[in-house]
């Protein structure tokens, strides 16, 4: 499937560096989510756009920072992180909330 | 959180048909019961979703209880690529000040052998 795509797909980081994760949809879609999944749990949603208006945190630390620049794109950059962040980021995106939400393939973060 | 409740792990032969249950018994009136798949380490992939009716698309049948405290999933003539882990998610149809987000349980890993 083309209609997320997430760049790039494995990503290795020093705690020290600052990295991006970038997100594009081609659907039209109008809302944008980051998930995250660590290995042997369940997804847990980080932030929801809706109209590039942030319309939830998930009480996702600071070390994380999206950004909605329209509805096409989605970033999350990424600074000071931990190694116990090392997991599975994953991108979707809904015609509006609470429709049907399609996945990107992820970026396989792993944290040194 | 999640609402439902699904059985760990399930094995099918290639070419027949896999049966993948859900139980939901707290669902309400107004959500609806979404399935997605996960191929190990990509991301979920939708497959079909039903409110009261019973849903077929060209991967896959969904067919809920009448009193939608239960739901299966059919893949008609499972492959080797259907392996995955089956997710059942209820969700509500309009939101009422609540969160977006779906909430995943452990889901079923479906092997599907030749």
């Amino acid at each position: 499937e083309t209609g997320v795509t997430q760049t790039p797909r494995h990503l290795v980081m020093g705690m020290t560096n600052k990295k991006s994760l970038k997100c594009e949809q081609h659907l039209g879609h109008n809302a944008m989510y980051w998930y995250k999944q660590s290995a042997k749990k369940p997804l847990e949603l980080m932030f929801v756009y809706n109209f590039k208006e942030q319309t939830e945190n998930n009480s996702v630390p600071s070390r994380f920072s999206p950004e909605c620049p329209n509805s096409s794109h989605l970033f999350l950059h990424l600074h000071t992180l931990q190694p116990e962040d090392s997991a599975l980021y994953l991108c979707a995106s809904s015609r509006a909330g609470l429709d049907t939400q399609y996945f990107g393939p992820g970026t396989r973060l792993t944290v040194l | 959180d999640a609402k439902t409740t699904q059985p760990p792990s399930m094995d099918c032969a290639e070419g027949r048909a896999a049966n993948l249950p859900c139980n939901h018994s707290t669902i309400s009136g107004n959500e609806y019961v979404y399935w997605y798949r996960q191929i190990h380490s990509q991301g979920p992939q939708y497959i079909i979703h039903g409110l009261k009716n019973n849903e077929t698309n060209e991967m896959a049948s969904l067919i809920i209880t009448e009193d939608r405290k239960s739901s299966t999933l059919i893949l008609p003539h499972a492959t080797l690529r259907d392996t995955a882990v089956y997710y059942c998610i209820v969700r509500p149809i309009r939101t009422q000040g609540g969160s977006e987000k779906l909430v995943f349980g452990k889901g079923t890993k479906l092997t599907v052998n030749p």
